[in-house]
């Protein structure tokens, strides 16, 4: 149980492209999500954490514009990378916990590689 | 902001050894979790351990947390070729429902 799938598992695209990623919780309600960055090699950094029915909560030197988040289920987030450049070239990976259940482990998807050319 | 130091940054060893990966953080804690990722995929949860609690196994796996150094450790016994990945320790801090996590450690487990 409590599976997270991220679609698509990776995308190469044009520089100024918007790309939307998708996050779904599968067998769980999931009020927040996370949107995390890795760079190679690195670990994770926080972006934002999206909330279902309101706006995300972005990390500090995350802009807003330029990666947009959408909650509007409690099965789903998205992500949109806007006008994409090389620089926004990543392996973006979404996490989910489960509704009601605070202080347990959050479930990952499997990451979205994301090459801007 | 990434809080979590880890230690050692990589390591390798022989298949059957034990593996020991430690992990530093700075602020009060609910929890640290531990999550292993190979590459190119997400994280799967490993374990997690609460701050009212100093040592927890599963399986092969033993943790241990010593909240007055705010430091905690990763031990894989008899490690397998399987066991390659890199490991992150995470802290979901007091009053925030965020998860920080540490550098990580690349383990490789040589057959």
């Amino acid at each position: 149980g409590a599976v997270v799938s991220q679609h698509p598992s990776w995308v190469i695209c044009k520089s100024g492209t918007s790309v939307k990623i998708e996050c779904r919780s599968l067998d769980f309600q999931a009020t927040t999500m996370f949107w995390y960055r890795q760079f190679p090699k690195q670990s994770l950094m926080l972006m934002a954490t999206s909330n279902e029915g309101s706006k995300a909560t972005y990390e500090q030197g995350v802009e807003k514009d330029k990666f947009l988040i959408n909650h509007a289920s409690l099965t789903l987030s998205t992500l949109t990378v806007t006008s994409a450049h090389p620089e926004d070239s990543s392996f973006y990976i979404c996490s989910a916990t489960q509704t009601g259940r605070p202080n347990q482990p959050q479930h990952f998807g499997d990451g979205t590689r994301l090459s801007i050319l | 902001s990434q809080q979590g130091e880890e230690d050692p940054q990589a390591l390798s060893i022989q298949e059957g050894e034990n593996a020991t990966m430690n992990c530093s953080y700075k602020t009060s804690i609910n929890n640290l979790q531990w999550y292993r990722q190979n590459s190119g995929r997400g994280l799967v949860h490993l374990i997690l351990i609460r701050s009212n609690e100093r040592e927890k196994h599963s399986g092969r796996l033993r943790v241990t947390l010593d909240t007055s150094k705010k430091s905690s450790s990763l031990l894989i016994t008899a490690s397998r070729a399987a066991d390659t990945a890199s490991y992150f320790c995470a802290t979901d801090e007091r009053g925030a429902q965020k998860l920080v996590f540490g550098q990580g450690t690349r383990l490789t487990i040589n057959p």
